[in-house]
């Protein structure tokens, strides 16, 4: 238990469909991450925040859309995804953007079909 | 192109065998992390290096950085089948935003 919750564990979708995956953290974290991990690539830094506002966007595609309400929670909307977006979507947070280490959720496994 | 190497990326050892794996930058890093994942999971952090020529161990797990602090390498003692899963090394490069960069990881298996 690392104290980042992810859900859904496994969500498969179609090319049209719109889904949310959710994450929240019961640490008190003030900066939260989402991570894109594919099949023998590193994991890719998607998004940053701290408290609730956005300091990092990797060029990540408009078909991935984030939302952070509080620091206790992050979403990541998906719109239009493409096959190439099916991969393990990882949540992560710090006590703050320049404070490690990071601590992970178990990922949402997303499959585009 | 690549920032963080890690070697090897795939191990099979014998129970009760020691391994080292292997984290190398080609520019000097700010902090070194090891986290382990089990398939299909998120990542477990197991240590963090910051200064060069540290040493860390826990139980059976020995991380090093060295002295110029682009290279780590994390040592397991008498391997257990409960030590099989993909080591990940991810490094601070010293970027405004404490974003870690990872290596690809390395999967390790050991055969009981």
């Amino acid at each position: 238990e690392t104290g980042v919750t992810q859900t859904p564990r496994h969500l498969v979708m179609g090319m049209t469909n719109k889904k949310s995956l959710k994450c929240e953290q019961h640490l008190g974290h003030n900066a939260m991450y989402w991570y894109k991990q594919s099949a023998k690539k590193p994991l890719e830094l998607m998004f940053v925040y701290s408290l609730e506002e956005r300091v990092e966007n990797n060029s990540v595609p408009s078909r991935f859309s984030p939302e952070c309400p509080n620091s206790s929670h992050l979403f990541l909307h998906l719109h239009t995804l493409q096959p190439e977006d099916s991969a393990l979507y990882l949540c992560a947070s710090s006590q703050d953007v320049r404070t490690q280490p990071q601590h992970f959720g178990d990922g949402t496994r997303l499959s585009i079909l | 192109s690549q920032e963080l190497e890690q070697s090897p990326q795939s191990l099979i050892v014998q129970e009760g065998k020691n391994l080292t794996i292997n984290c190398t930058s080609s520019k000097t890093l700010y902090g070194l992390y090891w986290y382990k994942q089990k398939y299909g999971e998120g990542l477990i952090f197991l240590m963090m290096l910051q200064k060069g020529g540290e040493e860390k161990s826990h139980e059976k797990i020995t991380a090093k950085l060295d002295e110029k602090k682009q290279q780590s390498s994390l040592h397991i003692t008498a391997s257990q089948p409960s030590h099989a899963g993909i080591y990940l090394c991810g490094a601070d490069m010293g970027g405004s935003q404490g974003n870690l960069i990872f290596g690809k990881g390395t999967k390790l298996s050991v055969k009981p």
